[in-house]
């Protein structure tokens, strides 16, 4: 079974921090995915890595960074975090395959005070 | 931008009844796949159509892509309340194999 794993499941965070929100897999997936879920606005896309040390903006980059310095790990960086980036954050990978399934983590959900 | 629309947000059925969800893209799709959100829990996988007209089953669950290719809908027969919890739909546009796009999905409330 595919293993998707965030590193927390609630955070509590202060505007203008730096914040940190870890993602690993452990099935060799070249592919992987930052969403952030919100009520009536479905999984919206922040940034994708195709693979290591490579990495692609989606649709709501803004405030976001990323890094995939080993393949199996995706962080996703608030450099600066604001109220309105509280959010469900999840994480998922992909194999580069012909299908195109995305495995998903249990989220995190991350509320900035 | 591209956009998959999802209806309907919310559908409360009694047990036993039927349910539908539909999913319209702006732009023509390379395959489609739908996913289901337990309350609390992450999204899982169901299944991917990628032909034009494809109609699969899962037990109560029938999913079909439109001929055109930007359209699809997941039926499900007989509500049980098994199947509580939020179903997504998620686009591949064309030329876009790395992305899927997500609809806003759909909260189905099942009553006994």
């Amino acid at each position: 079974d595919v293993k998707v794993t965030q590193s927390s499941r609630y955070l509590v965070k202060r505007t203008g921090e730096k914040v940190f929100l870890e993602c690993v897999q452990d099935m060799d997936h070249e592919n992987m995915f930052w969403y952030r879920q919100d009520p009536g606005l479905g999984l919206r896309l922040i940034y994708f890595s195709y693979d290591v040390k490579m990495k692609e903006k989606g649709d709501i980059p803004e405030g976001y960074s990323v890094s995939r310095e080993k393949k199996e790990r995706f962080s996703l960086i608030l450099e600066s975090a604001s109220t309105n980036q509280t959010s469900m954050y999840l994480c998922a990978s992909r194999k580069r395959t012909s299908t195109n399934i995305q495995y998903f983590g249990a989220g995190t959900r991350l509320s900035v005070l | 931008g591209q956009q998959v629309m999802q209806i309907p947000q919310y559908q409360h059925v009694q047990e036993g009844e039927d349910f539908t969800t539909y999913c319209n893209s702006s732009t023509t799709l390379s395959n489609i796949q739908w996913y289901k959100q337990r309350p609390g829990g992450h999204p899982v996988f169901l299944i991917q159509l990628v032909k034009s007209g494809e109609v699969k089953k899962q037990k109560r669950l029938t999913f079909q892509f439109g001929e055109a290719k930007k359209n699809s809908s997941l039926h499900i027969t007989a509500t049980q309340t098994t199947d509580v919890g939020t179903y997504f739909c998620a686009g591949s546009p064309r030329g876009g194999y790395n992305k899927l796009i997500f609809g806003a999905g759909t909260r189905l409330a099942v009553h006994p």
